[in-house]
């Protein structure tokens, strides 16, 4: 069964440089989610999408950004690395909004800021 | 504030010997709690979805419960193999649907 793509899988960046991280979601999933895992820590939720629109915020800086496309795939944009931001970032999608319509993530992006 | 909170953070079992692990959440209204296994540097794997308080549901040798106050995942005769961490969620009511992940507790079978 098809997956979640998480493109790169692992990424290097210095300070203060930008990075663009790519999501695609299971075939027919409409909704997409991102996390922050850091080293030992839960995976902390940042944004999700339905449908192409915003439809959650959490705890995500205002440096990064992020948009879902029209073929459903989402991309986080972040801006002005710093060390801190090192972790996985996970993407996960669902088949749509309602409980019963499980998260199911990707393999993840390691990021790590030197 | 919602939370959920894991216990304990770490276990070592030998093979065949049973054991739960714990997830206690506090949520204005629970829509759902989830368990996850995730393998170091990788994605979590989902397991179980609870919607409701006395709901069971089971795979293999997994078996999860739930009460108004807390989950339970009974591991049964565990194998080497079901070493990984294992991180439970919730969704809460309220027009949000991000997950809220404990901790996790990572369990270490050993042969």
């Amino acid at each position: 069964a098809a997956g979640v793509i998480q493109s790169p899988r692992h990424l290097i960046k210095e300070k203060r440089e930008t990075a663009t991280l790519k999501c695609y979601p299971i075939p027919r999933h409409d909704t997409v989610y991102w996390y922050q895992q850091g080293p030992g820590q839960d995976p902390q939720f940042l944004i999700s999408f339905y449908e192409k629109m915003q439809s959650d915020k959490g705890s995500i800086p205002d440096r990064f950004s992020a948009q879902q496309f029209s073929d459903y795939h989402s991309e986080l944009n972040m801006s002005s690395l710093e060390l801190g931001d090192s972790a996985l970032y996970f993407c996960a999608s669902s088949a749509g909004t309602d409980v019963s319509y499980e998260q199911y993530f990707g393999p993840g992006t390691r990021l790590t800021v030197t | 504030e919602d939370q959920v909170t894991q216990s304990p953070e770490a276990l070592r079992l030998q093979e065949g010997e049973s054991s739960s692990l714990n997830c206690s959440y506090t949520v204005s209204g629970l829509r759902g709690l989830f368990w996850y296994r995730q393998d170091p540097g990788k994605g979590p794997e989902f397991l179980f979805t609870l919607y409701s308080a006395g709901e069971e549901k089971e795979k293999e040798r997994l078996k999860a419960t739930l009460t108004k106050k807390e989950s339970f995942l009974h591991i049964t005769a565990p194998k080497p193999e079901d070493s990984a961490t294992y991180l439970c969620a919730v969704q809460a009511i309220g027009g949000t649907y991000k997950y809220i992940f404990g901790t996790g507790t990572r369990l270490k079978v050993l042969a």
